[in-house]
């Protein structure tokens, strides 16, 4: 069966330093991946989309990376502000136009 | 970005009504919204895809005359949640997806609803 993992529920980090969020699935051909930013009550905010033929895509100091043969994706946050907590979401598209979201992972930034 | 409207942001209703939950598209055309179900500390499921002008796609394991959908134009589709009862409480979310742009959604703010 598809499945989407995310490397862990919670993960606290100290501001400043680089957060490094992992999406691995299984079962799953995207040709591209997303990640959203989801805080408390709030519905998930687009952040980046890389595709299969990409290595890496940047955003401000937004990074992720993209390993079709492991199946994996990272998705890393430079320089970390408190503003930065919040729980990230990697996405795939499933085969009908329909989006299956990872279990998420909860980010603290510790000021 | 694009913006995606809903209504009601929380309602509280008892055991056995219905409720609708209104999704809306308020700068672009839709064909496609999704509608998503969140517990608490839990990621987002999908529960079924709707499509303007046809029957709503339905992800496994969801009942389709438990939550109906209606997508009646190219900026508006509902959810209703038939006879309610309190495991039914949950966040309810939408999305669309502009077509005009890169393929991600744009979600709504979610409708937190109570059974009692």
């Amino acid at each position: 069966s598809q499945k989407i993992e995310q490397n862990s529920e919670a993960l606290n980090i100290q501001e400043g330093k680089t957060a490094t969020l992992t999406c691995n699935y299984t079962n799953y051909s995207p040709a591209y991946l997303q990640w959203y930013r989801q805080d408390p009550g709030r519905g998930p905010v687009f952040l980046l989309l890389i595709r299969e033929n990409e290595k890496e895509k940047r955003k401000e100091r937004l990074k992720v990376t993209f390993d079709t043969t492991l199946k994996q994706s990272l998705f890393h946050i430079t320089a970390s502000q408190p503003a930065d907590s919040a729980t990230y979401l990697c996405a795939l598209e499933g085969t009908g136009n329909q989006f299956y979201f990872g279990t998420g992972t909860s980010l603290t930034v510790i000021p | 970005g694009a913006v995606v409207s809903q209504h009601p942001s929380r309602v509280i209703c008892k055991s056995g009504t219905s409720v609708k939950i209104e999704c809306r598209s308020l700068d672009f055309q839709a064909t496609t919204m999704f509608w998503y179900r969140q517990f608490p500390k839990q990621s987002l499921m999908l529960m079924a895809t709707s499509n303007e002008g046809s029957k709503a796609t339905y992800e496994q394991g969801v009942e389709k005359d438990k939550f109906l959908i209606n997508h009646a134009s190219l900026t508006l589709s509902t959810l209703t949640v038939t006879s309610a009862h309190p495991e039914d409480s949950s966040f309810y979310i939408c999305s669309a997806r502009d077509l005009r742009g890169i393929n991600e959604q744009f979600f709504g703010p979610g409708t937190r609803l109570t059974v009692l």
